[in-house]
């Protein structure tokens, strides 16, 4: 069964202060890894998506990497409207054509 | 180029009852995915349609069930509601359900059951 671990639960950080969140991961053969934001009460909009181990997405102050076991999404400079709760999701040979979401990190940056 | 749409936004139904939800995919997808997303929690993968058909299903019920159009829209139909049914449920499309193919959600159905 594919497993995915997302940490912190809830993080807080000062406008400009980088940080990194990240998504731990457990699949029978991994066929994509996918980022999203999500905002209260809306949808989750899409982010990235990864394939294979060392691979790396950028876009504006986010950009993900993925390992074999994990992937990480580094927040550089953030500003407050980058408060959301970001959600990674992994799609395995076992059940390819479902995503199997952890439970998301939220982020809440300060002015 | 429009996205994802879904409707109703909101809906009050009691226990018991039953409830129908819709989706449109993006324009040029011919795949539709439903999940139930919990307060706090992330969503969870119901069922997903292609060429009119279920093709792949989680661990839900039989109360619920669902159906494609050959526009490609969808319905999630949820029958004899139970308290626990009160979520946000979202439609995801994407291009022929490709394993590994990034899906793209609709802004979501926030059913509460009284």
């Amino acid at each position: 069964e594919d497993q995915v671990t997302q940490s912190p639960e809830a993080l807080r950080l000062q406008e400009g202060e980088s940080s990194s969140l990240n998504c731990s991961y457990t699949v029978s053969g991994l066929r994509g890894l996918f980022w999203y934001r999500q905002d209260p009460g809306k949808g989750p909009e899409f982010l990235f998506t990864l394939y294979s181990a060392g691979e790396e997405k950028e876009k504006e102050r986010l950009k993900a990497t993925i390992t074999k076991k994990e992937s990480f999404l580094h927040i550089t400079a953030p500003k407050p409207e980058d408060s959301a709760t970001y959600l990674c999701a992994v799609a395995s040979s076992g059940s390819a054509r479902q995503l199997t979401f952890g439970s998301g990190t939220q982020l809440t940056v300060l002015p | 180029d429009a996205g994802v749409t879904q409707s109703p936004t909101h809906l009050i139904k009691t226990r018991g009852q039953q409830v129908t939800l819709r989706c449109s995919p993006k324009s040029g997808h011919d795949t539709v995915s439903w999940y139930q997303q919990a307060l706090g929690q992330g969503p969870q993968f119901i069922f997903q349609y292609y060429e009119e058909e279920e093709r792949q299903r989680g661990n839900f019920p039989d109360r619920f069930s669902g159906h494609q159009f050959p526009n490609y829209s969808s319905e999630l139909n949820v029958n004899a509601l139970l308290l626990g049914d009160s979520a946000l449920y979202l439609c995801a499309s994407s291009l022929s359900g490709i394993a590994g193919d990034t899906q793209y959600f609709g802004p979501g159905t926030r059913l509460t059951v009284l």
